[in-house]
């Protein structure tokens, strides 16, 4: 079975905080990704990458930066953290570097309050 | 660009009774469509995907949608609703490398 796990479940930061969020995954998957999840707005990707030291933005990238050193760790970092950032952060991977239809397999989520 | 509409936010049922859930999609090119779940303080999990194989797909948990592209329509049916299947249900279209994903259905089952 394909296990995706993040590192917290819960987290609670004060504002201007530097953040991490570890997303790890154990199928040796090509691409992974980073989503916000918001009541009303559904899941929105914030980056993604298909390779190890390479990146995509998404669509809301803006206050968020991303590493991937090893292939199979994906890690979110806010650079200072304000509320609005409070959120459900999903991560996810899937294998194939250009097989879009392939199923995307998710983490359990970190829920992020920031004070 | 690639859009979904998941019509109604909030959906309720009586148990045993039909479940529809509606997806919209806007797509300039022959899509991908997925249907994931989300159960409480859980992650996603897929229920189906549509690659162009067939127009009716079957999923898992006795879900199937079928693919109009008439309609640009994707709507989730199951026959039989159970109180398990209370969760929110996310439609997701593909073009590209990237999922973009409707708002979501949170899904009731009344007893």
């Amino acid at each position: 079975d394909v296990k995706v796990t993040q590192s917290s479940r819960y987290l609670v930061k004060r504002t201007g905080e530097k953040v991490f969020l570890e997303c790890v995954q154990d199928m040796d998957h090509e691409n992974m990704f980073w989503y916000r999840q918001d009541p009303g707005l559904g899941l929105r990707l914030i980056y993604f990458s298909y390779d190890v030291k390479m990146k995509e933005k998404g669509d809301i990238p803006e206050g968020y930066s991303v590493s991937r050193e090893k292939k199979e760790r994906f890690s979110l970092i806010l650079e200072s953290a304000s509320t609005n950032q409070t959120s459900m952060y999903l991560c996810a991977s899937r294998s194939g570097l250009l097989v879009s239809y392939n199923e995307q397999f998710f983490g359990p989520g970190t829920r992020l309050t920031v004070l | 660009a690639q859009s979904v509409t998941q019509l109604g936010s909030h959906v309720s049922v009586s148990e045993g009774a039909l479940v529809l859930l509606r997806c919209n999609y806007s797509s300039s090119v022959p899509p991908y469509l997925f249907w994931y779940v989300q159960y409480p303080n859980q992650g996603l999990q897929l229920l189906l995907k549509y690659t162009s194989a067939a127009t009716l797909v079957k999923g898992i948990n006795g879900f199937e949608a079928e693919f109009k592209k008439s309609e640009t329509s994707f709507h989730l049916t199951k026959p039989s609703a159970h109180m398990s299947d209370a969760a929110e249900y996310f439609c997701a279209v593909t073009q590209a490398r990237q999922l973009t994903f409707g708002s979501g259905t949170q899904l009731t089952v009344l007893p």
